[in-house]
């Protein structure tokens, strides 16, 4: 079936500084997955933060950029300067075949100022 | 503008009681309907989808239910709770397939 690997657990990063969270795909269901990144901040529901649909695209939202890279399978999320607001989980997910969205196990992202 | 509302917003339950989570879709006619349940430390993972009333699909067998009895309402529901049900339960809806899903605010449930 398909999956989603992503950076595992909590990363720490001082404010201003750059970030990355890598997220990497198997998708056996479809050839060509929808990609998503979806955040959840601290008290708030999951909102989706950016998608790409077509393979060798950017996505970009509030800052955060990911690329569609088909070759490598990967969608990685990346921001130049992040901020102390940026404190959140972060998921990765491809929607396959069947209507089926499958999520990473999510990275929490922790700003130190 | 298109909302989505989730309840109860929290549950405590005893083993083998029964249980039942809705949700419910303001502005959208037609959209199709997921849950989704995270356990504590998992991956979220979706049970069911719906694209139109009356019609369910399950994608992970968790000895849970769903319906669509109208076409803006989805139903999670069991007769009886097991301590594996523990988790963060979560509605979505998209207009359309492969579309990305948009989420309520979740439902926690602690079974003890």
């Amino acid at each position: 079936g398909d999956s989603v690997t992503q950076t595992e657990g909590q990363v720490t990063v001082s404010e201003s500084k750059s970030l990355i969270i890598n997220c990497t795909y198997s998708a056996t269901s479809i050839g060509y997955p929808n990609l998503f990144w979806y955040v959840r901040y601290p008290g708030e529901g999951l909102q989706l933060l950016l998608k790409v649909i077509t393979a060798g695209q950017k996505g970009s939202s509030r800052g955060f950029e990911a690329t569609y890279n088909k070759e490598a399978t990967s969608f990685h999320l990346q921001k130049a300067s992040v901020q102390e607001s940026d404190s959140a989980v972060y998921y990765c997910a491809l929607s396959g075949g069947a209507d089926r969205l499958t999520f990473g196990k999510g990275t929490q992202l922790i700003i130190q100022p | 503008a298109q909302t989505i509302h989730q309840w109860p917003v929290a549950e405590i339950k005893a083993v083998g009681s029964p249980l039942s989570l809705g949700c419910t879709i303001k502005g959208k006619s037609s959209p199709n309907l997921y849950w989704y349940w995270q356990a504590t430390g998992g991956t979220l993972q979706q049970l069911f989808y719906s694209i139109t009333v009356g019609q369910v699909e399950s994608v992970v067998q968790l000895n849970l239910s769903a319906s669509r009895p109208k076409d803006d309402q989805f139903i999670l529901s069991t007769e009886k709770l097991l301590l594996s049900h523990s988790g963060f339960y979560l509605c979505a809806w998209s207009p359309g397939q492969n579309q990305a899903p948009l989420f309520g605010e979740g439902t926690r449930l602690s079974v003890l």
